[in-house]
This record gives structure tokens, C-alpha cells and sequence, in this order.
């Protein structure tokens, strides 16, 4: 079965700075992978995923991510923080159509 | 509506009460999902219905947890005999068509605290 794993329950960086949130997944097939962020009282929403071709992938408010087949990683960057970027980040994989496995979830927090 | 929503947002029951849960998808949208969110992980599957069809319900955790969604679109989440390990966050997500292709697109959720 796949899983995935967030190294690192909360990241704090300074405004303007690079934001690295990691990802790794375990699968035995081919996997869809996804990023999905979480504002306090909001629903998820998607911020990039992972299908087939282009393995950099980028997606809305300047966040991109990687795919690395060798390193089974998927970890989503931004060059520059901004305070609006401060939400509960999940990474997530899938190898059907139903079954969506999401990780723990990074917290960021973005200092002024 | 613009999104999916879910109410109530907040649910306190009493250990042993029945509860429901309701969710509004996107109108027009075909796949239905429950997650359960227990407090600091991330959302676990649950149940995925196409239209009215529920096409799997590997994730619900016992018998006592059931999904409906009779006419292909509202879907309601029961819980009998509720128990503090049910307190979590529910979530609905609703997808225009299946497959991954296609955006899940995620309520704000039911905050459950089982007493």
C-alpha cells in the first residue's frame, strides 16, 4: 500500500526566505502525488499534483514541486515566503482513482 | 453554491448518542468522499460514492459508521453510538468526474468531539 511521510511537523521560516517542505512516499506502482495547503478554518485545497510527464510541477502562489522517481520524494518549494503562505501544508498519494493517502501535515509558520 | 459545504461545523455529542453529518457538493459533481482528520495527522479515507453508487467503503473504521448519498448528490456521514475515539474533523471532498484527474475539492469540515 502506499503512505506518505512529512519530515518535520512544523517549519518556520523568515519572511522572503526559501520554503522547503519535504515529502516521501512509499509505493509500489507508479504514484499520483499532490500537495494540498490548509488555512484555519478552511477546507483543503490543492496546490499542485503530480500525474505523469514533467517531473517539476508548479502550481498557484508561486509554490512548485519535484518529483524524484530515485529519491521517492516530492518536496515543495516557494523562493520567498510571504506571511499569507502561514497554513498546515499535506502531501498525499495515490495509486487509484478512490484512495487518496495524505501525510501528517506540515505547519508553517512565516516570522516578519 | 461556489463550494462544498458541510454542516453542522461543530458537533458535541455525548458518548453513546447518534449523529449525522451532512454534505453539500458542487452541484453537478459525480464522486463524493469522506475523510476522517483526527487532530494533528492528516485526513484518512473513508468512503467514495459515483453519483449514488458507494463504490468503496474500505476506510470506515466499524459498523457503526455509515455514508448515504440516495439521490447522487447530498451525503450524509452517520455515527451510532458514538465513542471519544471518533472526535476527529470530517471532511467531504466532491470531484466533477472519477479519477485523479480531476480536483478534489474539499469542505471546511465537521469538528465531531465525542464526551
Amino acid at each position: 500500500a502506499q503512505s506518505v511521510t512529512q519530515l518535520g511537523s512544523h517549519v518556520s521560516v523568515s519572511e522572503g526566505a526559501l520554503v522547503l517542505l519535504r515529502c516521501n512516499y512509499s509505493s509500489s506502482v507508479p504514484p499520483y502525488l499532490f500537495w494540498y495547503v490548509q488555512y484555519p478554518n478552511q477546507g483543503l485545497q490543492l496546490l499542485l499534483k503530480y500525474t505523469t510527464g514533467a517531473t517539476l510541477v508548479k502550481g498557484i502562489n508561486g509554490f512548485e514541486a519535484e518529483f524524484k522517481k530515485s529519491e521517492t520524494s516530492f518536496h515543495l518549494t516557494k523562493p520567498s515566503a510571504h506571511m499569507s503562505d502561514a497554513a498546515e501544508y499535506f502531501c498525499a498519494v495515490s495509486v487509484n482513482n478512490n484512495d487518496m493517502r495524505f501525510g501528517a501535515g506540515t505547519r508553517l509558520t512565516v516570522k516578519p | 453554491g461556489a463550494g462544498v459545504s458541510q454542516s453542522p461545523r461543530y458537533k458535541v455529542a455525548k458518548r453513546g448518542q447518534d449523529v449525522a453529518l451532512r454534505c453539500d457538493p458542487i452541484s453537478g459533481h459525480v464522486s463524493l468522499f469522506w475523510y476522517q482528520q483526527a487532530l494533528g495527522q492528516g485526513p484518512e479515507f473513508l468512503t467514495y460514492f459515483q453519483n449514488e453508487a458507494q463504490l468503496d467503503k474500505s476506510g470506515l473504521p466499524s459498523d457503526r459508521f455509515f455514508a448515504e448519498r440516495p439521490e447522487g448528490s447530498v451525503s450524509t456521514l452517520k455515527i451510532q453510538r458514538t465513542q471519544q475515539e471518533d472526535s476527529a474533523v470530517y471532511l467531504c471532498a466532491s470531484s466533477l468526474y472519477r479519477g485523479l484527474y480531476n480536483e478534489q475539492f474539499f469542505g471546511p469540515g465537521t469538528r465531531l468531539t465525542v464526551l
